[in-house]
């Protein structure tokens, strides 16, 4: 069954730091998405993202984050310079979009600790 | 603000037992609804999608009411396996952010 993928599993970083998350998404799904969940929290929107371009962000995908397709398989999450409140599960997601009872698929999540 | 809300929890019960697990959402122009399932420090899984009608799926039944803006799942036959948190999800269409509930973190003991 195909899945989506997620490297790496855990990211330890510096606050100030660059990081990049990397997702493969289901390879015939067109939308894909970036959550984050904070230890002990809910599940929260990013960003999403078709036809190579951002269709839906919310308040905390900021100026610090960026998202690139820079391939046919490939979708990052750049955060530029890392705070302590973004250590989080980060997850990636895919859907084929084209249903009305469409459906996310995740990935199994990048755990970012920011020092 | 588009909010989902579930009952707290946590719920804990024996093997064997039913439990049932409630959400409630706000916009009324969702058009998709999911309960998904999420192990501890791991992503979340769909269980299943929720249909008007009500759906089953072996021991899980969901339960979609429009006008009430209202969700259910229910688990019957508890199992240990069962053990997990179960997020209630709100799409308001194709290609757009899911909208998460906290989850109900369900704990089934022998």
């Amino acid at each position: 069954e195909p899945e989506v993928t997620q490297t790496p599993s855990h990211q330890v970083t510096q606050m100030g730091q660059e990081v990049i998350l990397r997702c493969v998404p289901i390879s015939n799904h067109l939308y894909f998405y970036w959550y984050r969940q904070i230890l002990g929290q809910k599940v929260e929107f990013l960003v999403s993202f078709y036809n190579n371009e951002i269709s839906e962000k919310s308040e905390i995908f900021d100026d610090q984050f960026s998202v690139e397709r820079p391939d046919g398989s490939n979708f990052t999450l750049k955060i530029r310079s890392t705070k302590l409140e973004d250590s989080a599960m980060y997850f990636c997601a895919s859907s084929e979009g084209l249903l009305r009872t469409d459906t996310q698929y995740f990935g199994p999540g990048t755990r970012l600790t920011v020092l | 603000r588009k909010e989902v809300e579930q009952d707290p929890g946590p719920f804990n019960v024996p093997e064997g037992a039913t439990v049932a697990f409630n959400c409630t959402y706000s916009n009324s122009a969702s058009q998709s609804f999911f309960w998904y399932r999420q192990d501890c420090r791991k992503e979340p899984k769909l269980l299943m999608s929720v249909y008007s009608s009500g759906n089953e799926d072996g021991r899980f039944t969901a339960q979609l009411n429009r006008a009430s803006q209202y969700i259910s799942l229910l688990i019957r036959d508890s199992k240990l396996s069962d053990s997990a948190t179960y997020l209630c999800v709100v799409n308001p269409g194709p290609g757009t952010a899911l909208i998460f509930g906290k989850g109900t973190t369900l704990s089934v003991s022998s």
